[in-house]
């Protein structure tokens, strides 16, 4: 069964930074891509990243082009998303997802989320 | 980068069929814009529907399908069921990335 759990969420500042981690099982990790996405409180859903199996492509969202970095450890089955420049609109909850293939970086299986949340 | 629209809301009754549909602010939706489809109920995280316009992924019910329809991605339940109601979203691939559209509220009534 594919297993995706989030952590590193919580509060964080204005122009703060955080790391998240999703840690993957269930499946051969590094055969995957893996995205994030986000959804802030009462809204839709937005794509913000993707990264093939491999880590050497990666793909963002204009929205947080040059402030996030998504990076994978296939040795630790770990998915990253190193946000800087934290701004209010960051807040929300963050999914990591599985894709279907080396090169997928469209969410096929979903984590639970792990909440964002800028404020001062 | 491209806008994606979905209907904001739609009603259908028990056992009854709708269909939403997904466009590009580009132009007509195609293959290459890979549309995906996805289930949200409240306080849930997403679920993946449809992958590639129409494959399905395993939990889908055979009720759902999707397809291309009049320039358009389009998701069609047959036989609505009253645990279909949740919110539904489209996802194309655009430029690079990937783009949401802003949800369609379905209610089964």
């Amino acid at each position: 069964e594919v297993q995706l759990l989030e952590s590193g969420g919580g509060l964080a500042q204005p122009g703060g930074s955080l790391r998240l981690s999703c840690a993957a099982s269930g499946f051969s990790f590094s055969s995957y891509g893996m995205s994030w996405v986000r959804q802030a409180p009462g809204k839709g859903l937005e794509w913000v990243s993707g990264i093939f199996s491999g880590g050497g492509n990666t793909y963002y969202a204009d929205s947080v082009k040059g402030r996030f970095t998504v990076s994978r450890d296939n040795s630790r089955n770990t998915l990253y998303l190193q946000m800087y420049g934290l701004r209010g609109d960051d807040t929300a909850v963050y999914y990591c997802a599985r894709g279907l293939g080396p090169a997928a970086i469209f969410p096929y299986d979903w984590g639970q989320g792990t909440l964002v949340t800028i404020s001062s | 980068q491209a806008v994606v629209t979905q209907e904001p809301s739609l009603t259908v009754s028990p056992g009854g069929t709708v269909t939403l549909t997904c466009g590009s602010s580009s132009g007509a939706v195609t293959s290459g814009h890979y549309p995906y489809w996805f289930q949200q109920k409240p306080g849930q995280a997403p679920r993946t529907l449809i992958h590639d316009i129409s494959d399905k992924h395993s939990w889908t019910p055979a009720r759902f399908s999707g397809s291309l329809l009049g320039g358009k991605a389009a998701l069609t339940l047959s036989g609505a069921q009253p645990e279909d109601e949740a919110e539904y979203y489209c996802l194309l691939y655009s430029g690079g990335r990937g783009v949401f559209g802003g949800g369609t509220k379905l209610t089964v009534l």
